[in-house]
């Protein structure tokens, strides 16, 4: 089944703890992307992969790195978590065409709370 | 500014009839449109989108969304809600001048809920 996976779904943690939120999918797609969702704010993209080893800031990268070291998977990572961190999460890939109007799919979500 | 908006926070309809959930866009250019559907505790789920050529697409699970492009709408619409139906809708629109960023801007959601 083509999907995008996301693991934890669901994490509580505390300020400064390092944690990573893991992303894989499995189309082959090219570009990936991580979104934060909060309440009134809707979706805000925060990094993006145009291919392996191809990162870029999104709109709030603050606080965020990731890494693609391999087309599949597109980790992100929060070095020292803080509480305006606290957000549901998505990942998200689609193929990369000329037309850019590929559909891009998203993962479960991964709820985070940072106390 | 490229933005979407979605003006109502909440629709109501009772199972049986049609449904609308409205969305207007301001974007530089053509506007590649999208919707997604946000189950409880699931991901956005892709609906259908409009990229060029007849004003109503069809998309997923019987909905269907007009494109008008003098309105700056593209309004989500089912000609028979199902209590199944009830989410949180988003309306979409690919942003312009993001180079080769595939970012999406994003509507705040609409919740739909279809009473039985």
């Amino acid at each position: 089944e083509a999907q995008v996976t996301q693991n934890p779904r669901y994490l509580i943690t505390v300020t400064g703890k390092k944690l990573t939120v893991t992303c894989s999918q499995n189309m082959n797609h090219e570009y990936m992307s991580w979104y934060r969702q909060d309440p009134g704010l809707g979706l805000r993209q925060i990094y993006y992969s145009m291919n392996v080893e191809v990162t870029d800031k999104g709109d709030v990268p603050e606080g965020y790195k990731v890494s693609r070291k391999e087309k599949r998977n597109f980790p992100l990572i929060l070095e020292s978590p803080s509480p305006n961190q606290t957000s549901l999460y998505f990942c998200a890939s689609s193929f990369l065409t000329p037309s850019t109007t590929d559909t891009q799919y998203f993962g479960p979500g991964t709820r985070l709370t940072v106390l | 500014a490229q933005s979407v908006a979605q003006p109502e926070d909440q629709v109501n309809v009772a199972e049986g009839n049609p449904l609308t959930v409205k969305c207007t866009y301001s974007v530089s250019g053509n506007p590649y449109l999208f919707w997604y559907v946000q189950y409880p505790n699931r991901g956005l789920q892709f609906l259908l989108k409009y990229i060029t050529g007849d004003n109503l697409v069809k998309g997923s699970y019987g909905f269907e969304a007009e494109f008008n492009k003098s309105q700056t709408s593209f309004h989500l619409k089912k000609p028979s809600a199902l209590v199944s139906d009830s989410a949180l809708y988003f309306c979409a629109v690919r942003a312009h001048n993001a180079g080769n960023n595939r970012k999406l801007i994003w509507g705040l959601g609409t919740s739909l809920a279809v009473n039985p």
